[in-house]
């Protein structure tokens, strides 16, 4: 069984420029979320996909976007970056259904500096 | 404003004591509690849950409390180990909605 894999894991990026982090969801598993993790700080809720549909959003700006594709894997886009995004974006993979505790699957997560 | 708190920012106990970490949470509505463990350069891996009407869980060296009246849960490692050194973070779902509300995280060590 495949687990969740994110890619680039470390990327630099200059303030205003775009970035595109990419993950597979573990096999199986229909549904994606994404959160991001300042340093010192829990994660924060981004989005969650299913089914290729925004299926909730947390509290950020609509610069942070995403997809989902056909085969469940999925991108989170930030245009315009801030110094703030700088952090580490965890990509989460939940199976068709779940189990109804909110139990996910983490991939190691791509870590953005924005300099 | 948050609604799951960790107060500690890191806890320091012997190899094999007992580790409690704390976790303090508002929202009453929550349905699910969990906790997970989390290494440098790995993602968060889930340890244990407990639903909301329950007050304790345990799964091998691993138990849960969960005081509603209080709004407080706690994660109980017996006897701790040198694997066990993590960050411990604990998190809180509703069943109507999607997504984890997570505290800011207890870094474990555990001294030999």
């Amino acid at each position: 069984e495949t687990g969740v894999t994110q890619s680039p894991t470390h990327l630099i990026k200059t303030r205003g420029q775009q970035v595109t982090l990419r993950c597979s969801s573990q096999s199986g598993h229909n549904t994606v979320s994404w959160y991001q993790q300042a340093l010192g700080q829990g994660p924060q809720f981004i989005f969650q996909y299913y089914r290729e549909e925004e299926n909730g959003r947390g509290n950020f700006p609509p610069r942070f976007s995403g997809l989902q594709f056909p085969n469940y894997s999925s991108e989170l886009n930030v245009n315009a970056l801030e110094l703030d995004d700088s952090a580490l974006y965890l990509c989460a993979s939940s199976p068709p259904g779940g189990d109804g505790t909110g139990e996910l699957f983490f991939g190691e997560g791509s870590r953005l500096t924005v300099l | 404003d948050q609604q799951v708190k960790q107060n500690s920012p890191s806890l320091s106990v012997q190899e094999g004591r007992i580790s409690i970490l704390n976790c303090d949470y508002t929202n009453s509505m929550f349905d699910y509690f969990l906790w997970y463990k989390k290494y440098p350069a790995e993602g968060p891996t889930f340890l244990i849950s407990i639903s909301s009407i329950k007050d304790k869980n345990e799964d091998g060296r691993f138990t849960v409390f969960l005081n509603k009246s209080a709004k407080h849960l706690s994660l109980h490692i017996v006897p701790s180990q040198p694997g066990d050194s993590a960050v411990y973070f604990c998190a809180a779902s509703a069943l109507s909605n999607y997504q984890l509300i997570w505290g800011a995280g207890t870094k474990l060590i555990i001294k030999p």
